[in-house]
């Protein structure tokens, strides 16, 4: 079955380390994103990238980084300068990014600092 | 003003009744619009795009108001099942990603 799969489903981190989320997408799709949605509130965009070894910061990446190495995979790594990274980190990909493309998303890992 | 605005709700409904959000949209610029249902604890997923001359796919009905850069979602004969929260999404101006709003929670009550 084509998808997106996330791992881990639930996460857990210290403060000060960091992690990586894992999204791997066998759609075949060019764009794949980062979404992070705190409770009550919409989907906010991290990273985005449109094609392999290349990606854009979005609206709130300050203590992300990401890498694209691979059209099917685009990890996440959550570093000890997010500040509050406590959220539902969803991974998404689209046949290509913007005009009427829908997002395919992922299942959604829970990340929580202990 | 944001990009995405929603009414948050709660909308609580009996079963069978007809209920509408809107959505409204600051970029004038935008060209694609559609609406993601979210249920609780889980990925969204679309539930249908927007056209211009409005479209309806069983009970949803979405409307376009480019004049007043807002889009509406009408749900008929509701059902407990529906019971989620809709999420009106626009794209950007350009090859960009798209933009969520915060989302509207339906109940559907018995």
């Amino acid at each position: 079955d084509g998808g997106i799969t996330q791992s881990p489903k639930y996460l857990f981190r210290k403060e000060g380390q960091n992690v990586t989320l894992s999204c791997e997408q066998n759609l075949n799709h060019d764009a794949m994103y980062w979404y992070r949605q705190d409770p009550g509130q919409g989907l906010r965009l991290i990273y985005y990238s449109q094609i392999v070894n290349d990606f854009q910061k979005g609206d709130i990446a300050e203590g992300y980084s990401v890498s694209r190495e691979k059209k099917e995979s685009f990890p996440l790594t959550v570093t000890s300068a997010q500040k509050n990274p406590t959220a539902f980190y969803l991974c998404a990909s689209s046949i290509g990014a913007g005009w009427n493309t829908e997002a395919f998303f992922g299942q959604g890992t829970r990340l929580t600092v202990v | 003003r944001k990009e995405v605005e929603q009414d948050p709700g709660p909308f609580n409904v009996p079963e069978g009744a007809t209920v509408a959000f809107n959505c409204t949209y600051s970029n004038s610029a935008s060209q694609s619009f559609f609406w993601y249902r979210q249920d609780c604890r889980k990925e969204p997923k679309l539930l249908m795009s927007v056209y211009s001359s409005g479209n309806e796919d069983g009970r949803f009905t979405a409307q376009l108001n480019r004049a007043s850069q807002y889009i509406s979602l009408l749900i008929r004969d509701s059902k407990l099942s529906d019971s989620a929260t809709y999420l009106c999404v626009v794209n950007r101006q350009g090859n960009t990603p798209l933009v969520f709003g915060k989302g509207t929670r339906l109940s559907v009550i018995a």
